[in-house]
């Protein structure tokens, strides 16, 4: 059971825009960042979003990270076959003094 | 070009230890924080460790404390992990990650090393 809940699976088809929730509480979430992973099957995962909202260069404008109150989502917009992968959200908490993972949700394009 | 490089997994039996060691090369290695962020086969990533730039201030999942230490030698690029009193369910593959500030902000990852506990 993960401290971050994420839905197990997404899906949509290509040229929709899907979005991933990421769940948290107050003491993470709520009260830090939230950095978002993007991983293909036998890769190393992959910076996506990080403070929230923010693209690290390279990163298409398509995907977009928002957070309100204890919970954040991931958007993809003009989804594409090749952004089918697990996505990760993350971050700090301050309770377990320790880094916190979602359980990742895998995203189908149709 | 920032490179993370990862050794020491293997086969291990329940109980026993391992050292991973991560080198780092392409970067200023002192000037970051360092992370451990593990996988299990098929599942999710999981934070392990992180440890400071100085090596004054090291955090752990809980589900290692007192069996996991992390560590890094500065003047050789390298970060460690010192597991003991292994159990199956530590069983996963061990990335090394960069860290841009205390917490899960990673911008570069290594390869990863697969640690299997099994008897």
């Amino acid at each position: 059971q993960s401290v971050l809940t994420q839905p197990p699976s997404a899906s949509g088809a290509p040229g929709q825009r899907v979005s991933i929730s990421c769940s948290g509480s107050s003491s993470n979430i709520g009260s830090n960042y939230v950095y978002w992973y993007q991983q293909f099957p036998g890769t190393t995962p992959r910076l996506l979003i990080y403070w929230s909202n923010q693209r690290p260069s390279g990163v298409p404008d398509r995907f977009s990270g928002s957070k309100s109150g204890t919970s954040a989502s991931l958007a993809i917009s003009g989804l594409r076959s090749e952004d089918e992968a697990d996505y990760y959200c993350a971050a700090w908490d301050d309770s377990l003094s320790g880094g916190v993972f979602g359980g990742g949700t895998k995203l189908t394009v149709l | 070009e920032v490179q993370l490089v990862e050794s020491g997994g293997g086969l291990v039996q329940p109980g026993g230890s391992l050292r991973l060691s991560c080198v780092a090369s392409g970067f200023t290695f002192s000037s970051y924080w360092m992370s451990w962020v593990r996988q299990a086969p098929g599942k999710g990533l999981e934070w392990v460790a992180n440890i400071k730039q100085d090596g004054s201030e090291k955090y752990y999942v809980d589900s290692v404390k007192g069996r996991f230490t992390i560590f890094r030698d500065n003047t050789k690029n390298s970060l460690y992990l010192q597991m003991n009193s292994l159990r199956a369910e530590d069983s996963a593959v061990y990335y090394c990650a960069r860290g841009l500030d205390y917490g899960v902000h990673f911008d570069s990852w290594g390869q990863g090393t697969l640690v299997t506990v099994s008897s």
